[in-house]
C-alpha cells in the first residue's frame, strides 16, 4: 500500500483566499508530482519535481505555485483561489531509477472555489 | 491533443461476464500503466507494462501490452461487484525515467449484481 497522503481531502473555499494542499509521502521517492483532474475528465500534470530544490511546470498550464523544500514533502499553493480553480488535485511520487517506475497516488483533495 | 485513446468510455456488465479495456497510443510506449479509481478518490496502482508482448496478471485481471508498443488491453475475468470504477491508462512517452504520465480519459465499469 502506497504511502502518500493529502490534506485536506476536501475543501470549500471562497474567492480570492490563499489556499495550500498538502502532500506528503513516507517513500523517500525523489519524484513527485500535482495533477489536476476535472469531473469525467482526465489527469492533466500541472507540477512535478525530481527533488529537493527542484521544481518544473508540468503539460497544462496552472496559476498554482509548488515547493520542495523537503523530499517528503510537496505543497501546492494558490494565492488568490477563483472558480475556475475547482477541481480535484493528485499528487504522486515514484522513485528515481533507471527506466520507468510506479507512480503511487494520494486519495486526491477536491477543492470547489465559490 | 488526445494521445491515449480508451475505449470503451463506459461498460455495464453482468456479474461474472468478463470485459476487455483497451489503451491505445498515437506514440510508442516506453511504460504503460494501469490504475484503478473510485469516484472522486486517488488512484490505485494496478499493473505497469514496458516490453513489447509482455503480459502480467494480478488476481483476475490481465493487463497485455502488444508487440509494437502502441496498444495495450486489460482483460477482467469473472467481474464482480467490487471490480466497479473508473480505469485508467497512463503511459510515460520516453525511455528514461522521468515519470511524467499523460493519461487516458478513463473507462467506467459498472458490475450489476
Amino acid at each position: 500500500e502506497a504511502d502518500i497522503y493529502q490534506t485536506p481531502r476536501y475543501l470549500v473555499i471562497g474567492t480570492g483566499k490563499k489556499i495550500t494542499l498538502e502532500c506528503s509521502q513516507t517513500m523517500g521517492h525523489d519524484k513527485m508530482y500535482w495533477y489536476q483532474q476535472d469531473p469525467g475528465m482526465e489527469l492533466h500534470l500541472i507540477h512535478y519535481s525530481y527533488g529537493v530544490n527542484s521544481t518544473e511546470k508540468g503539460d497544462l498550464s496552472s496559476e498554482s505555485t509548488v515547493s520542495r523544500i523537503r523530499t517528503e514533502h510537496f505543497p501546492l499553493t494558490l494565492e488568490s483561489a477563483r472558480p475556475s480553480h475547482t477541481s480535484q488535485y493528485l499528487c504522486a511520487s515514484s522513485e528515481l531509477g533507471s527506466g520507468n517506475t510506479e507512480a503511487f497516488f494520494g486519495q486526491g483533495t477536491r477543492l470547489t472555489v465559490v | 491533443s488526445q494521445e491515449l485513446e480508451q475505449s470503451p468510455q463506459s461498460l455495464i456488465v453482468q456479474e461474472g461476464k468478463n470485459l476487455t479495456i483497451n489503451c491505445t497510443s498515437s506514440k510508442t510506449l516506453y511504460g504503460l500503466y494501469w490504475y484503478k479509481q473510485k469516484y472522486g478518490e486517488g488512484l490505485i496502482f494496478l499493473m505497469m507494462l514496458q516490453k513489447g508482448g509482455e503480459e502480467k496478471s494480478h488476481e483476475k485481471i490481465t493487463a497485455k501490452l502488444d508487440e509494437k508498443k502502441q496498444q495495450s488491453s486489460l482483460h477482467v475475468t469473472a467481474s464482480q461487484p467490487s471490480h466497479a470504477g473508473i480505469y485508467l491508462c497512463g503511459a510515460a512517452h520516453g525511455s528514461s525515467n522521468t515519470g511524467k504520465l499523460i493519461f487516458g480519459q478513463g473507462t467506467t465499469l459498472q458490475v450489476k449484481p
